[in-house]
């Protein structure tokens, strides 16, 4: 079954700097790949879902690559804010289900 | 319809009480979904129904663990004689089925804590 692997560790970037999240998968390319932010206490929210066909994805001052050949989909905050600090979570579906790595944690620093 | 709800937010039991949860999905939505989240983890699969229709349990799902979704609206997450390994978040996600693309919309939660 697949895996999917993202920093573990905290991810401490300065105000207005971009941040850079890392999302490592190690089976077969998935149809599609979703990205979402969890804050303290609460659900996942939605973010952000790329096709296997497609380089990257936009919205706002979020940015998504998937590369197949790297098995790798990297997650971009660019003008960073605190209000971004959470813990941002990589999915992918497997088997009608949809299967999340641990999450990295993100702190903006003002 | 204002999204996933759970009930209740918070649980208190004592080891070997059963505790039963309860999820009312975005009324459209026709799966319907369970997970289970400790600290540091993503959430972890447990089971998920389309319709009223149970269609995979994840193995971490023991047999003191049991889901319903009787009209194929809301959904309860029953756990018989609580251990303490099962303190986590139970959460719940629906989404509409269909098509090359599935978002999933996460209630609240439901913190359990075992004692």
């Amino acid at each position: 079954s697949q895996k999917i692997e993202q920093n573990s560790e905290a991810l401490n970037i300065q105000e207005g700097k971009t941040a850079t999240l890392t999302c490592n998968y190690t089976n077969y390319s998935p149809a599609y790949l979703q990205w979402y932010r969890q804050d303290p206490g609460r659900g996942p929210v939605f973010l952000l879902l790329i096709r296997e066909n497609e380089k990257e994805k936009r919205k706002e001052r979020l940015k998504v690559t998937f590369d197949t050949t790297l098995k790798q989909s990297l997650f971009h905050i660019t003008a960073s804010q605190p209000a971004d600090s959470a813990t941002y979570l990589c999915a992918l579906v497997e088997d009608d289900k949809i299967i999340f790595g641990k999450g990295t944690r993100l702190h903006i620093l003002p | 319809d204002t999204g996933v709800s759970q009930d209740p937010r918070h649980k208190i039991t004592k080891r070997g009480q059963n505790v039963t949860f309860r999820c009312d999905p975005i009324s459209e939505h026709n799966r319907l979904y369970w997970y289970r989240q400790t600290l540091g983890q993503g959430p972890e699969f447990l089971t998920y129904f389309q319709n009223e229709a149970q269609l995979e349990k994840s193995r971490l799902l023991s047999d003191r663990f049991s889901a319903e979704r009787p009209k194929g609206s809301f959904s309860t997450l029953e756990i018989q004689r609580t251990e303490q390994g099962d303190s986590a978040m139970y959460l719940c996600a629906s989404s509409l089925a269909g098509g090359r693309q599935e978002t999933q919309y996460f209630g609240p939660g439901t913190r359990l804590l075992v004692l």
